[in-house]
């Protein structure tokens, strides 16, 4: 297993469209998260997977962001009728939760969202 | 509102000597905390962790002090490379929610 990756590493889009993200985790990770990074700011919490079940989801995530991870592997982040604010890298981070608690998260490269 | 803090944006240091980065939280309920190295067009890469229950975490050049009191930890990398120039990230969770800093970026002048 190579790690995290996300396809597709750049994406751009006019106003109004719709996007789609891709994240394949580490395989045996059962937790997923989803962040953006605006330039200048460290990596902001969307959203959680603990195997498919959304756990969490931030303030963040306004209605025009979906997120599905369907039989707890990869996962999907939608944005629907993007806005210029939307711009931004979009990471995904999986770790391994232990009963100890405390993990490491392993992120993804990155896709990097511009609207127009 | 910003729950964890890294107050420099930035931090040059000659190669071989050491390297010191501050992370400061506001938040008493995280009880564990982590640092990342990101290069450019890339994810954050995990360096080292500490969880609330020590003060200190060593793993090879890199050690994370923990000051629960102050509400403050520290990265010290030594002796710095210039394979170690990125940014460091701070991060902490009091649960499921991992929260970062701004960052600082570090140059190492060789």
């Amino acid at each position: 297993d190579t790690g995290v990756s996300q396809n597709p590493r750049h994406k751009i889009t006019k106003r109004g469209q719709n996007v789609t993200f891709r994240c394949d985790p580490i395989s045996e990770h059962n937790r997923l998260y989803w962040y953006r990074q605006t330039l200048g700011q460290g990596p902001e919490f969307l959203t959680y997977f603990q195997n498919e079940a959304q756990l969490e989801k931030s303030r963040l995530l306004s209605d025009r962001f979906s997120a599905e991870r369907p039989k707890g592997s990869f996962s999907t982040l939608e944005i629907q009728r993007t806005e210029q604010g939307d711009s931004a890298m979009y990471l995904c981070a999986s770790s391994l939760a232990r009963p100890s608690g405390g993990s490491e998260q392993f992120f993804g490269p990155g896709t990097r969202l511009t609207v127009l | 509102d910003q729950q964890v803090k890294q107050n420099s944006p930035s931090l040059s240091v000659q190669e071989g000597r050491i390297s010191i980065l501050n992370c400061d939280y506001t938040n008493s309920m995280f009880d564990y905390f982590l640092w990342y190295k990101k290069y450019p067009a890339e994810g954050p890469t995990f360096l080292i962790s500490i969880s609330s229950i020590k003060d200190k975490n060593e793993d090879g050049r890199f050690t994370v002090f923990l000051n629960k009191s102050a509400k403050h930890l520290s990265l010290h990398i030594v002796p710095s490379q210039p394979g170690d120039s990125a940014v460091y990230f701070c991060a902490a969770s009091g649960g499921n929610q991992f929260y970062f800093g701004t960052g600082t970026s570090l140059t190492v002048i060789p």
